[in-house]
């Protein structure tokens, strides 16, 4: 089955810095990538996502690529805010339909 | 519109002890999923229907039983529980199409087990 990898498992910033989470996975027929963010005590939220024909897709301060060649994917954060502090998922659905599997998380913490 | 709705939000069991999770979601999706949080290891998927009428093992299925009652309702079953269970299970809901969709996740259960 799929297996999805995350680094690093915590990031450390200061305040207007950018910030990239990592994550690799297994199963070359995965073809839907999201990103979900969970703040303290709350539920995970879908903040981006991208499906295997795209590159690289953008939404204001965050962007994620796609290197289907080399099974990986990335989340980037620009200018970083307080209230980006958060534990972030990256996520693979493959070819078993419908299956979702996430990564281990990362903690990122933004200093003001 | 209350989305996925998950009950109860806390449970404390002892070893051995039986209880169900309850999952409803009013958004007509069709693929439901059930997830266990644990401190560094992410989201574990336990058991998904893609489908009404259809349910799929995830990583971690042992100890526990599924049922998608209907279109609305799926329910996680932890027939004898154990230490091991003690987690924060959410409860998922998306609309399948093409593989893709947003999961709409539930307010989350946390479970200690003694």
């Amino acid at each position: 089955g799929e297996n999805v990898e995350q680094h690093p498992s915590t990031l450390s910033v200061q305040e207007g810095d950018s910030a990239v989470i990592k994550c690799t996975y297994s199963d070359s027929a995965s073809n839907y990538f999201p990103w979900y963010k969970q703040e303290l005590g709350k539920r995970p939220q879908l903040i981006i996502d991208i499906r295997s024909n795209v590159g690289e897709k953008k939404d204001q301060r965050i962007a994620v690529t796609l290197n289907k060649t080399a099974k990986h994917f990335s989340l980037h954060i620009t200018e970083t805010q307080p209230e980006d502090s958060a534990v972030y998922f990256c996520a693979a659905r493959g070819t078993s339909y419908g299956k979702l599997t996430f990564g281990q998380g990362t903690i990122l913490t933004v200093h003001p | 519109n209350a989305g996925v709705t998950q009950t109860p939000k806390f449970q404390v069991l002892k070893t051995g002890q039986s209880m169900t999770l309850q999952c409803a979601q009013d958004m007509n999706h069709n693929s439901m999923y059930w997830y266990r949080q644990d401190p560094g290891m992410g989201l574990r998927l336990i058991y998904y229907s893609a489908s009404e009428g259809t349910t799929d093992k995830g990583e971690v299925p042992n100890g526990y039983n599924v049922s998608r009652l209907n279109k609305r309702e799926f329910s996680l079953r932890l027939e004898s529980a154990a230490p091991s269970q003690t987690s924060v299970y959410f409860c998922a809901s998306t609309q399948l199409r093409e593989n893709t969709g947003e999961l709409f996740f539930g307010e989350g259960s946390r479970l200690t087990v003694l």
